[in-house]
């Protein structure tokens, strides 16, 4: 039982690449979710998922795409890479209903030159 | 949609002395408050969460309380140890369902030996 692997580690971009940074769970939950944390921000929500083929938006999703085709995975799309997205992400997976704890994947430190 | 405050930003103590941080949020409806705990270069973890059926809970060393009509929480910390040095990040949601967590700022903890 692995939890929430995040792919890469670690990212350098240049302004106008586009990459995708992968998120996969293996505890069957419904909800995913994509954070970036930049410091004195704390962590803010990009997009999320409550199932396959749904997704929505959060409070930062501008120039970033998801796409839910599974349960287990949970890719998060940057188009054109821009310096604002130099961020660390992580992605985080929870069962959908009732309080349940949000387990974080290990995070992506992206920087874009 | 919810804002969550969280103080202070940093926050330094004695080894063996007790730390408090404290967070308010803005949605009544909220009612599940988790916190976790990030260390360097690692991913948030839960350390301790509370329902807002419920005013205190405690696990060993932390608690945590809760004063719905204030609309604010705390996070109780006694006998700080070394590896009590970290990120505190408080959230709030509704619970479950498309919702997701909100998150403060964060505080960093420092534990002085």
């Amino acid at each position: 039982n692995a939890g929430v692997t995040q792919t890469p580690k670690f990212q350098v971009l240049k302004t106008g690449q586009s990459m995708t940074l992968q998120c996969a769970q293996d505890m069957n939950h419904e909800y995913m979710s994509w954070y970036r944390q930049d410091p004195g921000m704390g962590l803010r929500l990009i997009h999320y998922s409550v199932g396959a083929g749904i997704t929505d938006q959060g409070e930062v999703p501008n120039g970033y795409n998801v796409s839910r085709s599974t349960t287990e995975d949970f890719p998060l799309r940057l188009l054109s890479a821009a310096p604002s997205q130099t961020s660390v992400y992580f992605c985080a997976s929870r069962l959908l209903m009732g309080d349940t704890e949000a387990f974080f994947g290990q995070g992506t430190r992206l920087t874009v030159v | 949609g919810e804002n969550v405050e969280q103080h202070p930003s940093t926050l330094s103590v004695q080894e063996g002395d007790s730390a408090v941080i404290k967070c308010t949020y803005s949605d009544s409806a909220s009612n599940y408050f988790p916190w976790y705990k990030q260390e360097l270069g690692k991913r948030p973890q839960l350390i301790i969460d509370i329902r807002s059926n419920v005013g205190e809970k405690k696990d060993q060393r932390i608690a945590v309380t809760l004063n719905k009509t204030a609309k604010h929480f705390s996070l109780h910390i006694t006998e700080t140890q070394p590896e009590d040095s970290a990120v505190y990040f408080c959230a709030a949601s509704k619970g479950g369902g498309a919702d997701g967590l909100t998150f403060g700022k964060g505080t960093h903890l420092i534990i002085q030996p």
